[in-house]
């Protein structure tokens, strides 16, 4: 079955830097990928999805990055800020009928300042 | 105006007992889901229902057992409580079943503890 994991359960900025988080899957029918941010005491909110006839994709101070190749994914945070600080989830999806969205483990994002 | 709500945020019980938590979306999605957090904070998915029809039943015990009254609601309800039921349930909605490339929205979820 599939199996989502990131590289690094936990990943310190400085205010201002860039920051990357790493994700890979096993599934090679994976084709559609997303990111979430959960905040303590919240649900995982949608950041940015990229579909697999992408290689990337940007959205506000966010780059999603797709290498098929090696079922490899990427988060890029611009000008990190505090209020990034959160766990950050990579998920995969094979588009097939009655298969889950598998989520990674997360990484813990700390920003400070 | 909440999208995806659940009900309680926060339950405490004894082992054994029964309990329910409630979920309603208002986005007019198809496709609603309950999800386990761990408290290493591992999501992993238990059912998903498409139009008031179970798609995905994972490998939970049948003491769990969901209904969906209609598809804006997807209640869980859990009898016999386990001590490793504690965990995070979130509740979770989306456009068409398999996410159909649409992401899912979540609600804050229901902390459950079981003393």
């Amino acid at each position: 079955g599939e199996s989502v994991g990131l590289h690094l359960p936990t990943l310190s900025v400085q205010e201002g830097d860039n920051s990357i988080i790493n994700c890979a899957y096993s599934n090679s029918a994976s084709d559609y990928f997303i990111w979430y941010k959960q905040e303590s005491g919240k649900g995982p909110q949608f950041i940015i999805d990229i579909r697999s006839n992408m290689d990337k994709r940007q959205g506000q101070r966010v780059t999603v990055l797709l290498n098929k190749t090696v079922k490899h994914l990427s988060l890029q945070i611009a000008a990190t800020q505090p209020g990034d600080s959160a766990v950050y989830f990579c998920a995969a999806l094979a588009n097939q009928a009655g298969t889950a969205l598998i989520f990674g483990k997360g990484t813990t994002l700390s920003v400070s300042s | 105006d909440t999208a995806v709500s659940q009900t309680p945020k926060y339950l405490v019980t004894q082992m054994g007992n029964d309990k329910s938590i409630k979920c309603e979306q208002n986005l007019g999605h198809d496709t609603m889901y309950w999800y386990k957090q761990d408290s290493k904070k591992f999501l992993k998915i238990m059912f998903s229902y498409n139009n008031k029809e179970l798609i995905i039943n994972e490998t939970v015990p049948n003491r769990f057992s969901p209904k969906s009254p209609d598809k804006a609601h997807l209640n869980l309800h859990i009898n016999s409580l386990e001590l490793g039921d504690s965990a995070v349930y979130f509740c979770a909605s989306s456009p068409s079943e398999g996410a159909g490339n649409q992401p899912q929205h979540f609600g804050d979820g229901t902390r459950l503890s079981i003393l």
